[in-house]
Protein backbone atom coordinates (compact mmCIF):
# COMPACT_ATOMS: atom_id res chain seq x y z
CA UNK A 1 0.00 0.00 0.00
CA UNK A 2 1.41 3.55 -1.38
CA UNK A 3 1.42 6.09 1.96
CA UNK A 4 2.26 9.43 1.99
CA UNK A 5 2.32 11.14 5.16
CA UNK A 6 2.06 14.61 5.91
CA UNK A 7 1.37 16.86 8.99
CA UNK A 8 -1.87 18.66 8.54
CA UNK A 9 -1.11 21.74 10.40
CA UNK A 10 -1.66 24.65 10.73
CA UNK A 11 1.12 25.46 10.43
CA UNK A 12 1.75 28.97 11.18
CA UNK A 13 4.51 31.08 10.04
CA UNK A 14 5.82 34.76 10.43
CA UNK A 15 5.40 37.11 7.17
CA UNK A 16 9.65 37.18 5.86
CA UNK A 17 10.26 33.91 7.37
CA UNK A 18 11.07 30.61 6.03
CA UNK A 19 8.20 27.93 6.02
CA UNK A 20 9.13 24.24 6.38
CA UNK A 21 7.01 21.69 4.95
CA UNK A 22 7.76 17.99 5.37
CA UNK A 23 6.60 14.68 3.60
CA UNK A 24 7.61 11.44 4.29
CA UNK A 25 6.47 8.14 1.92
CA UNK A 26 6.45 4.08 1.95
CA UNK A 27 7.10 2.87 -1.16
CA UNK A 28 10.84 2.76 -1.83
CA UNK A 29 10.23 2.66 -5.62
CA UNK A 30 8.80 5.75 -5.48
CA UNK A 31 10.29 7.82 -8.54
CA UNK A 32 8.80 11.37 -8.91
CA UNK A 33 8.03 14.00 -5.78
CA UNK A 34 5.95 16.69 -6.43
CA UNK A 35 4.35 19.97 -4.19
CA UNK A 36 1.26 21.20 -4.98
CA UNK A 37 -0.72 24.04 -3.56
CA UNK A 38 -4.17 24.19 -3.00
CA UNK A 39 -6.16 27.82 -1.91
CA UNK A 40 -9.98 27.09 -0.38
CA UNK A 41 -12.16 25.87 -2.80
CA UNK A 42 -9.71 25.85 -5.60
CA UNK A 43 -7.87 22.64 -7.59
CA UNK A 44 -4.14 21.78 -6.79
CA UNK A 45 -1.60 23.88 -8.85
CA UNK A 46 2.03 22.31 -9.00
CA UNK A 47 4.51 24.10 -7.52
CA UNK A 48 7.72 22.27 -7.90
CA UNK A 49 9.01 18.49 -9.04
CA UNK A 50 12.32 16.67 -7.94
CA UNK A 51 13.35 13.78 -8.91
CA UNK A 52 16.79 12.83 -7.43
CA UNK A 53 18.80 13.53 -4.16
CA UNK A 54 19.26 16.70 -3.00
CA UNK A 55 18.10 20.30 -4.26
CA UNK A 56 15.98 21.43 -6.02
CA UNK A 57 15.72 25.77 -6.04
CA UNK A 58 12.69 27.85 -8.26
CA UNK A 59 12.64 31.20 -7.27
CA UNK A 60 11.19 31.16 -3.69
CA UNK A 61 10.49 27.40 -3.40
CA UNK A 62 13.04 24.93 -2.32
CA UNK A 63 12.47 21.25 -2.69
CA UNK A 64 14.69 18.72 -1.33
CA UNK A 65 14.69 15.06 -1.67
CA UNK A 66 16.31 11.93 0.52
CA UNK A 67 15.41 8.92 -1.06
CA UNK A 68 17.43 6.71 1.74
CA UNK A 69 15.08 8.17 4.21
CA UNK A 70 12.27 8.69 2.19
CA UNK A 71 11.46 12.34 2.85
CA UNK A 72 10.61 15.05 0.63
CA UNK A 73 10.26 18.99 1.98
CA UNK A 74 9.22 21.95 0.77
CA UNK A 75 10.93 25.44 1.82
CA UNK A 76 9.19 28.76 1.17
CA UNK A 77 11.66 31.50 1.43
CA UNK A 78 10.48 35.47 2.44
CA UNK A 79 7.14 33.32 3.14
CA UNK A 80 4.30 36.17 1.91
CA UNK A 81 0.44 36.09 3.08
CA UNK A 82 -0.62 35.07 -0.22
CA UNK A 83 1.95 31.70 -0.01
CA UNK A 84 -1.05 31.09 2.96
CA UNK A 85 -2.95 27.65 1.42
CA UNK A 86 -2.48 23.79 2.01
CA UNK A 87 0.66 22.27 0.59
CA UNK A 88 -0.18 18.87 -0.80
CA UNK A 89 2.84 16.21 -1.32
CA UNK A 90 2.24 13.20 -4.14
CA UNK A 91 4.12 10.60 -4.99
CA UNK A 92 4.82 8.63 -8.21
CA UNK A 93 5.49 5.00 -8.76
CA UNK A 94 5.60 3.74 -11.88
CA UNK A 95 4.54 0.56 -13.31
CA UNK A 96 5.58 -0.73 -16.43
CA UNK A 97 6.79 2.42 -17.31
CA UNK A 98 3.40 4.25 -17.69
CA UNK A 99 1.86 6.71 -15.48
CA UNK A 100 -0.61 5.29 -13.12
CA UNK A 101 -1.31 8.51 -11.19
CA UNK A 102 -0.16 10.14 -8.30
CA UNK A 103 -0.51 9.01 -4.32
CA UNK A 104 -0.97 11.92 -2.09
CA UNK A 105 -0.94 13.46 1.70
CA UNK A 106 -3.70 15.01 3.19
CA UNK A 107 -1.68 18.11 2.88
CA UNK A 108 -0.24 20.72 5.52
CA UNK A 109 -2.59 24.00 6.12
CA UNK A 110 -0.02 26.64 6.11
CA UNK A 111 -1.14 30.19 7.11
CA UNK A 112 1.30 32.95 7.23
CA UNK A 113 0.89 35.65 9.32
CA UNK A 114 1.42 38.91 8.45
CA UNK B 1 -5.08 28.72 -24.12
CA UNK B 2 -3.83 25.34 -23.06
CA UNK B 3 -5.49 23.88 -20.05
CA UNK B 4 -7.78 21.27 -19.19
CA UNK B 5 -11.52 21.87 -18.78
CA UNK B 6 -14.37 20.82 -16.36
CA UNK B 7 -18.24 21.28 -16.50
CA UNK B 8 -20.11 22.19 -15.04
CA UNK B 9 -18.33 23.59 -12.02
CA UNK B 10 -21.55 23.01 -9.74
CA UNK B 11 -23.30 19.71 -9.95
CA UNK B 12 -26.40 18.86 -8.24
CA UNK B 13 -27.75 15.06 -7.76
CA UNK B 14 -30.48 13.38 -6.85
CA UNK B 15 -30.50 10.09 -5.13
CA UNK B 16 -30.48 7.19 -7.29
CA UNK B 17 -29.53 9.23 -10.59
CA UNK B 18 -26.39 9.36 -12.49
CA UNK B 19 -24.32 11.65 -13.59
CA UNK B 20 -21.33 12.87 -15.91
CA UNK B 21 -18.81 14.90 -15.20
CA UNK B 22 -17.24 16.45 -18.54
CA UNK B 23 -13.47 16.50 -18.54
CA UNK B 24 -11.58 17.95 -21.99
CA UNK B 25 -7.88 18.69 -22.82
CA UNK B 26 -6.10 20.24 -25.14
CA UNK B 27 -2.83 19.65 -23.95
CA UNK B 28 -1.64 16.80 -26.07
CA UNK B 29 -1.32 14.41 -23.16
CA UNK B 30 -1.74 10.86 -23.24
CA UNK B 31 -2.53 10.40 -19.20
CA UNK B 32 -6.01 11.43 -18.01
CA UNK B 33 -6.91 11.34 -14.45
CA UNK B 34 -9.90 11.26 -12.10
CA UNK B 35 -9.23 12.30 -8.12
CA UNK B 36 -11.91 12.91 -5.58
CA UNK B 37 -11.27 15.16 -2.48
CA UNK B 38 -13.80 15.06 0.51
CA UNK B 39 -12.93 18.26 3.44
CA UNK B 40 -10.28 17.80 5.25
CA UNK B 41 -8.58 15.19 2.85
CA UNK B 42 -5.82 14.58 0.22
CA UNK B 43 -7.09 13.62 -3.51
CA UNK B 44 -7.79 9.92 -4.05
CA UNK B 45 -7.19 8.11 -7.66
CA UNK B 46 -10.38 6.75 -8.62
CA UNK B 47 -10.15 6.06 -12.43
CA UNK B 48 -6.92 6.81 -14.86
CA UNK B 49 -6.12 6.06 -18.50
CA UNK B 50 -2.60 6.44 -20.27
CA UNK B 51 -3.78 5.94 -24.16
CA UNK B 52 -6.82 5.84 -26.18
CA UNK B 53 -9.66 3.27 -25.60
CA UNK B 54 -8.18 1.74 -22.46
CA UNK B 55 -8.29 2.63 -18.50
CA UNK B 56 -7.69 1.15 -15.13
CA UNK B 57 -9.49 1.36 -11.92
CA UNK B 58 -7.60 3.39 -9.35
CA UNK B 59 -8.48 3.24 -5.10
CA UNK B 60 -11.90 4.03 -4.87
CA UNK B 61 -13.53 2.90 -8.62
CA UNK B 62 -16.37 1.01 -7.15
CA UNK B 63 -19.97 3.58 -8.22
CA UNK B 64 -17.94 5.27 -10.97
CA UNK B 65 -17.29 4.42 -14.55
CA UNK B 66 -15.42 6.17 -17.64
CA UNK B 67 -14.99 6.28 -20.85
CA UNK B 68 -11.65 7.25 -23.46
CA UNK B 69 -12.99 7.51 -26.80
CA UNK B 70 -10.96 10.28 -27.76
CA UNK B 71 -7.64 11.47 -26.15
CA UNK B 72 -8.81 14.94 -24.93
CA UNK B 73 -11.71 13.98 -23.70
CA UNK B 74 -12.07 11.38 -20.12
CA UNK B 75 -15.45 11.71 -18.92
CA UNK B 76 -16.52 10.75 -15.44
CA UNK B 77 -19.80 9.09 -14.67
CA UNK B 78 -21.19 8.96 -10.56
CA UNK B 79 -23.84 6.12 -11.09
CA UNK B 80 -26.53 5.41 -8.41
CA UNK B 81 -24.07 2.82 -6.84
CA UNK B 82 -21.66 5.12 -5.20
CA UNK B 83 -23.14 5.45 -1.62
CA UNK B 84 -21.67 9.07 -0.62
CA UNK B 85 -20.64 10.89 -4.00
CA UNK B 86 -20.76 14.44 -2.58
CA UNK B 87 -17.28 15.75 -2.64
CA UNK B 88 -14.97 17.81 -5.16
CA UNK B 89 -14.05 16.08 -8.51
CA UNK B 90 -11.02 16.50 -9.96
CA UNK B 91 -9.51 15.83 -13.41
CA UNK B 92 -5.93 15.41 -14.06
CA UNK B 93 -3.68 15.05 -17.59
CA UNK B 94 0.00 13.95 -17.95
CA UNK B 95 2.52 13.13 -20.72
CA UNK B 96 3.62 9.66 -20.77
CA UNK B 97 6.66 8.79 -18.81
CA UNK B 98 8.84 8.73 -15.75
CA UNK B 99 8.21 12.53 -14.84
CA UNK B 100 4.76 12.75 -15.19
CA UNK B 101 4.00 15.90 -14.26
CA UNK B 102 0.24 16.55 -13.65
CA UNK B 103 -2.05 19.46 -14.19
CA UNK B 104 -5.21 19.75 -12.98
CA UNK B 105 -8.87 21.11 -14.30
CA UNK B 106 -10.59 23.27 -12.36
CA UNK B 107 -13.00 20.56 -10.49
CA UNK B 108 -16.31 19.78 -10.43
CA UNK B 109 -18.41 20.13 -7.20
CA UNK B 110 -21.10 17.62 -6.62
CA UNK B 111 -23.80 17.53 -4.17
CA UNK B 112 -26.68 15.10 -3.55
CA UNK B 113 -29.51 16.25 -2.78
Amino acid sequence: QKEVEQNSGPLSVPEGAIASLNCTYSDRGSQSFFWYRQYSGKSPELIMSIYSNGDKEDGRFTAQLNKASQYVSLLIRDSQPSDSATYLCAVNVLSGGGADGLTFGKGTHLIIQP
Amino acid sequence: DGGITQSPKYLFRKEGQNVTLSCEQNLNHDAMYWYRQDPGQGLRLIYYSQIVNDFQKGDIAEGYSVSREKKESFPLTVTSAQKNPTAFYLCASSVQGWNTEAFFGQGTRLTVV
